[in-house]
């Protein structure tokens, strides 16, 4: 099955640095991956997604690339704020067999004013 | 936000009750998933739903059971919970036309004395 790993676990910038969390995953049929943010106690929010037929997607100060061949994406924040302070998720699925989501075990990224 | 409720929020009971969460959506999408997340494992698929009365096993699907008898409610039950089973519980729910994101409700946390 499916198996997605994240990196870095923490991670901590200063506010108007650039943050990069990275993702690899395991089975090439994956066609979709979302990416989460989840605040100290909340549900997790999505904040960007992609299609295995993209190689790359911005929203904002918020990117995320995907290299198919390699199987990783990863995502950037660029200018962070310490509102951006949080648990990141990434994960991977096949979008239509289920839909089922695997996903990375979570950057606590500290934004440091 | 999605229409999505959880309830309860909160529950503590004992080794070997049983327990039923429940989750209740009003956007009508056939796709409905129970995840369990517990540091540093992020969150974790139990089983999903495709449509009323039918339903899959997830990763971590060992002492859980699911029912859907209505598009709108998909209910997680421990037969005779333990206390490996305490955790947070999020629904999802995904609409089913092309690669569309996961959308959480605000979870249920779970304390198994």
């Amino acid at each position: 099955g499916e198996n997605v790993e994240q990196h870095p676990s923490t991670l901590s910038v200063q506010e108007g640095d650039s943050a990069v969390i990275k993702c690899t995953y395991s089975d090439s049929a994956s066609n979709y991956f979302p990416w989460y943010k989840q605040e100290l106690g909340k549900r997790p929010q999505l904040i960007i997604d992609i299609r295995s037929n993209v190689g790359e997607k911005k929203d904002q100060r918020i990117a995320v690339t995907l290299n198919k061949t390699a199987k990783h994406f990863s995502l950037h924040i660029t200018e962070t704020q310490p509102e951006d302070s949080a648990v990141y998720f990434c994960a991977a699925t096949v979008y239509n067999q289920g839909g089922k989501l695997i996903f990375g075990q979570g950057t606590e990224l500290s934004v440091k004013p | 936000d999605a229409g999505i409720t959880q309830s309860p929020r909160h529950k503590v009971t004992e080794t070997g009750t049983p327990v039923t969460l429940r989750c209740h959506q009003t956007e009508n999408h056939r796709y409905m998933y129970w995840y369990r997340q517990d540091p540093g494992h992020g969150l974790r698929l139990i089983h999903y739903s495709y449509g009323v009365k039918d339903t899959d096993k997830g990763e971590v699907s060992d002492g859980y059971s699911v029912s859907r008898s209505k598009t709108e409610d998909f209910l997680l039950t421990l037969e005779s919970a333990t206390s490996s089973q305490t955790s947070v519980y999020f629904c999802a729910i995904r609409d089913d036309r092309g690669p569309q994101p996961q959308h959480f409700g605000d979870g249920t946390r779970l304390s198994i004395l």
